[in-house]
């Protein structure tokens, strides 16, 4: 089945540490993005990328890092630079930069401890 | 850049129909989208208006207007299960959401 993965879906990291957010899709799009939603909150994007081994950055990608060195894959760090890194972060992807049908990933929630 | 408004909260009666409301300030426009986000899931895709007017999917509808920088999520038949939050999306180069509109439903 074609879709888009996570994982994992639940991450506690010390504070001071950096930790990777996996996220592979096997739909064939070129668009991939990460967002960032706090309780209650809507979806704030970190960073987004249209093809491979190019990734612009979102409106909150302070403390964050990405690559995207194969198309079906877009992971997520979270660096010890990122002074509140306790939420819930979705990935998504679609067909193209003209498309705007998003399939979400089930999301990672991370906690810092 | 973008921008998209939309209510917090909306309540209704199940049965009954809501109307959820969506304005947009853009710097280029590819369209307005709706998605669903059940508490603790991921959001799922629900429309898409291209075009100004009404698209139906179901009890679900979805309208835009270009002119007025103006769309809505039009909800019928209101079951209890369709309690979550609604995003509005408009896009440039990246997809933008609102910041979504919780729906509050009665029995």
């Amino acid at each position: 089945d074609g879709g888009i993965t996570q994982s994992p879906k639940y991450l506690f990291r010390k504070e001071g540490q950096n930790v990777t957010l996996s996220c592979e899709q096997n739909l064939n799009h070129d668009a991939m993005y990460w967002y960032r939603q706090d309780p209650g909150q809507g979806l704030r994007l970190i960073y987004y990328s249209q093809i491979v081994n190019d990734f612009q950055k979102g409106d909150i990608a302070e403390g964050y890092s990405v690559s995207r060195e194969k198309k079906e894959s877009f992971p997520l760090t979270v660096t010890s630079a990122q002074k509140n890194p306790t939420a819930f972060y979705l990935c998504a992807s679609s067909m193209d930069m003209k498309n705007t049908e998003a399939f979400f990933g089930q999301g990672t929630r991370l906690t810092v401890v | 850049g973008q921008s998209l408004e939309q209510p917090s909260e909306v309540t209704a009666v199940e049965g009954a129909i809501v109307q959820i409301n969506c304005t947009y300030q853009t710097s280029g426009f590819y369209g307005l989208s709706w998605y669903q986000q059940h508490d603790g899931g991921a959001p799922t895709f629900l429309s898409y208006n291209a075009l100004d007017g009404l698209e139906e999917t179901g009890r679900f509808s979805s309208f835009l207007s270009r002119s007025d920088s103006y769309g809505y999520l039009l909800l019928q038949e209101l079951q209890m299960k369709d309690s979550a939050s609604y995003f509005c999306a408009g896009r440039d180069d990246k997809i933008i959401f609102g910041k979504g509109t919780r729906l509050h439903i009665l029995p």
